[in-house]
């Protein structure tokens, strides 16, 4: 199975900072990586698929990129409605796996 | 709007069984593979299973393989899991979740709500 190691596992911002999570996958992927946010009692939502590509209806403050193993989620500008959980998936075989999440919190 | 309406989640005793569905509407529900994933209380996400468009394909987790059944009824609109045998590990909350695909490409473009199955004695 493929691993998919994310990091950091949590932290703190203010509204308006930049934020950048890292996705790291044991083997090479392509481009075959998701990213998802996850607000409490809540169901998650698709931000990003293909590594880069931004769904409809998601804020052009996020954006993705990465190739091979190593892959970045990267928001802009922080607004308060983006305190929420994240976490990325590999698309690129079965099992299909996720990444341990990272939790962005209120500074 | 895609909807995706789960039922069927509880307490059951280990070796007992349960069935989760999924009421699908707001897409053509045959048009597109389906999967279930779970979350175990402060545990990450972990996929369960996939049925492609067509009942004839269907893949599973190895820590489910021979204990779960996924089925869909596309004259109805509906998903299932079948959950047999069920384990302690088995605790989790369960997603209904559609992929962008009819055989799958691995991207889940939306879930339903959740439905907690919790197995204890």
């Amino acid at each position: 199975d493929i691993q998919m190691t994310q990091s950091p596992s949590s932290l703190s911002a203010s509204a308006g900072d930049r934020v950048t999570i890292t996705c790291r996958a044991s083997q090479t992927i392509s481009s075959h990586l998701n990213w998802y946010q996850h607000k409490l009692g809540k169901a998650p939502r698709l931000l990003i698929s293909f590594a880069s590509t931004l769904e409809s209806g998601v804020p052009s403050r996020f954006s993705g990129s990465g190739s091979g193993t190593d892959f970045t989620l990267t928001i802009s500008s922080l607004q308060p409605e983006d305190f929420a959980s994240y976490f990325c998936q590999q698309a690129f075989s079965s099992p299909w796996t996720f990444g341990q999440g990272t939790k962005v919190e209120m500074k | 709007e895609v909807q995706l309406v789960q039922s069927g989640g509880g307490v059951v005793p280990p070796g007992g069984s349960l069935r989760l569905s999924c009421a699908a509407s707001g897409f053509t529900f045959d048009d597109y593979a389906m999967h279930w994933v779970r979350q175990a209380p402060g545990k990450g996400l972990e996929w369960v299973s996939l049925i492609n468009w067509s009942e004839g394909s269907t893949q599973y987790a190895d820590s489910v393989k021979g204990r779960f059944t996924i089925s869909r009824d596309n004259s109805k609109n509906f998903l299932y899991l079948q959950m047999n045998s069920l384990r302690v590990e088995d605790t989790a909350l369960y997603y209904c979740v559609k992929d962008i695909r009819r055989v799958t490409f691995g991207v889940f473009d939306s879930w339903g709500q959740g439905t907690l199955v919790t197995v204890s004695s």
